[in-house]
C-alpha cells in the first residue's frame, strides 16, 4: 500500500518561530511536491523537486525554502512564520513521467499565533 | 496559470447526472481530475493526455477539448459516494508540475 507521510497532523507555532514541516514517501518516486491549501482557493504549489538536492519555485515560494536530501524525504521550511501562513499544507509524490499520478499525504493543519 | 473551475458548486439526488468543467488560458499537455473529501487528502481520479489518452476512474468519465483547452468530469448515475470536492490540475509543460483549480464541490443527497 503506498503511503506519504507528514509529520504532524496539527502544529501550532508562534510568530517569528522556524518551522520545519517533514513528508516522508515509500514509493521510491523521483517527484515530491509542497501544497497549500486555503478555503476558496484550492491547491497553490509551494515548491517542487525533481530528484534529490534538486529543488524549483512553484507559485507561492515567497516566505518558504525546501530540502531535499534523500530521495524519500521532503522538507517545507518556514524561516519566520506569520499569521499569513496559517494554512493546511499538503505533500505529495509521483513518479516522473507522461501519464503520473500524484499520492497526497494527509496534510498538516498550522496556525501561526 | 491557475486553471478556471465550474461550476462552484452542484447539488444533485443519488443517481442523477452532473457535468463539471475546467478551462485553461494556456494550451495544456494533460489535465488531471482529484477528488477530496471533507477531512482526507486529495484522490487521484484520471488524467487526459494531449491526443486523447485517457487512464482514470471506471465509474466516471471525462473528455479533454485540446482545442479549447477545457475539461469535462461526466458524473453519470451519481452516488453518494460522488460527494466531496473534485479538482482539476493542469499541466502545462509536460513537466509533471500542476496547477490547481480552486475546486468544484458536489454535494449528492439521498
Amino acid at each position: 500500500d503506498v503511503k506519504v507521510t507528514q509529520s504532524s497532523r496539527y502544529l501550532v507555532k508562534r510568530t517569528g518561530e522556524k518551522v520545519f514541516l517533514e513528508c516522508v514517501q515509500d514509493m521510491d518516486h523521483e517527484n515530491m511536491f509542497w501544497y497549500r491549501q486555503d478555503p476558496g482557493l484550492g491547491l497553490r504549489l509551494i515548491y517542487f523537486s525533481y530528484d534529490v538536492k534538486m529543488k524549483e519555485k512553484g507559485d507561492i515560494p515567497e516566505g518558504y525554502s525546501v530540502s531535499r536530501e534523500k530521495k524519500e524525504r521532503f522538507s517545507l521550511i518556514l524561516e519566520s512564520a506569520s499569521t499569513n501562513q496559517t494554512s493546511m499544507y499538503l505533500c505529495a509524490s509521483s513518479r516522473p513521467g507522461d501519464v503520473f499520478e500524484q499520492y497526497f499525504g494527509p496534510g498538516t493543519r498550522l496556525t501561526v499565533t | 496559470q491557475q486553471p478556471v473551475q465550474s461550476p462552484q458548486a452542484v447539488i444533485l439526488r443519488e443517481g442523477e447526472d452532473a457535468v463539471i468543467n475546467c478551462s485553461s488560458s494556456k494550451a495544456l499537455y494533460s489535465v488531471h481530475w482529484y477528488r477530496q473529501k471533507h477531512g482526507e487528502a486529495p484522490v487521484f481520479l484520471m488524467i487526459l493526455l494531449k491526443g486523447g489518452e485517457q487512464k482514470g476512474h471506471d465509474k466516471i468519465s471525462a473528455s479533454f477539448n485540446e482545442k479549447k483547452q477545457q475539461s469535462s468530469l461526466y458524473l453519470t448515475a451519481s452516488q453518494l459516494s460522488y460527494s466531496g470536492t473534485y479538482f482539476c490540475g493542469t499541466e502545462v509543460y509536460g513537466n509533471n508540475r500542476l496547477a490547481f483549480g480552486k475546486g468544484n464541490q458536489v454535494v449528492v443527497i439521498p
